[in-house]
């Protein structure tokens, strides 16, 4: 296994669509994170996933936002009826830890989503 | 929530100077980790620090957590172009995972 995967690595989409990204975790790893990057920031948690339940969501998942973790394996991040602030980069991670304090992420590459 | 603040924001030093990269936390922090940034791309982990007064080294970056566990720094020794790119630090925030804004680094020949 080479890492945490994910696709596409590049969206564009006109203001509207629905998108929907995927990310393969290393395997084993039982937690899955989800984060969105803007320009100069630092990468803002979104959610994460321990197996196949959705164990926290942040306040910036707004109702168009949704993300599943079918099977504990890889997970999908959909963006519904896209705005032009959902331009962003779009980050996976995975862990294999079960206390978070002392719990290695290891990020994929991104997702860059531009909204026309 | 945890607030992680980085600096300086961005720093621009000739090749072969060394170079510090501070991360100071809102509250104590019990995980601290630094990742490394090639614009637009994911991050790569570097190094985590738990206790205080812990200090860790890989190659020419040393990162320390001080005694109360409220700020962290990176040092890198001799720096190279390879170096350059973007260093963030992260922490566990209770139940979820803070980043700071991010440190730009150049380094130039």
């Amino acid at each position: 296994d080479t890492g945490v995967s994910q696709d596409p690595r590049h969206k564009i989409t006109k203001r509207g669509q629905n998108v929907t990204f995927r990310c393969d975790p290393i395997s084993e790893h039982n937690r899955l994170y989800w984060y969105r990057q803007t320009l100069g920031q630092g990468p803002e948690f979104l959610t994460y996933f321990q197996n196949e339940a959705q164990l926290e969501k942040s306040r910036l998942l707004s109702d168009r936002f949704s993300a599943e973790r079918p099977k504990g394996s890889f997970s999908t991040l959909e963006i519904q009826r896209t705005e032009q602030g959902d331009s962003a980069m779009y980050l996976c991670a995975s862990s294999l830890n079960w206390v978070i304090s002392t719990d290695t992420q290891y990020f994929g590459p991104g997702t860059r989503l531009t909204v026309l | 929530s945890q607030e992680l603040e980085q600096s300086p924001q961005s720093l621009i030093v000739q090749e072969g100077k060394n170079l510090t990269i501070n991360c100071t936390s809102s509250k104590t922090l019990y995980g601290l980790y630094w990742y490394k940034q090639k614009y637009g791309e994911g991050l790569i982990f570097l190094m985590m620090l738990q206790k205080g007064g812990e200090e860790k080294s890989h190659e020419k970056i040393t990162a320390k957590l001080d005694e109360k566990k409220q700020q962290s720094s990176l040092h890198i020794t001799a720096s190279q172009p390879s170096h350059a790119g973007i260093y963030l630090c992260g922490a566990d925030g209770g139940n979820q995972f803070y980043f700071g804004t991010g440190t730009s680094l150049t380094v130039i020949p």
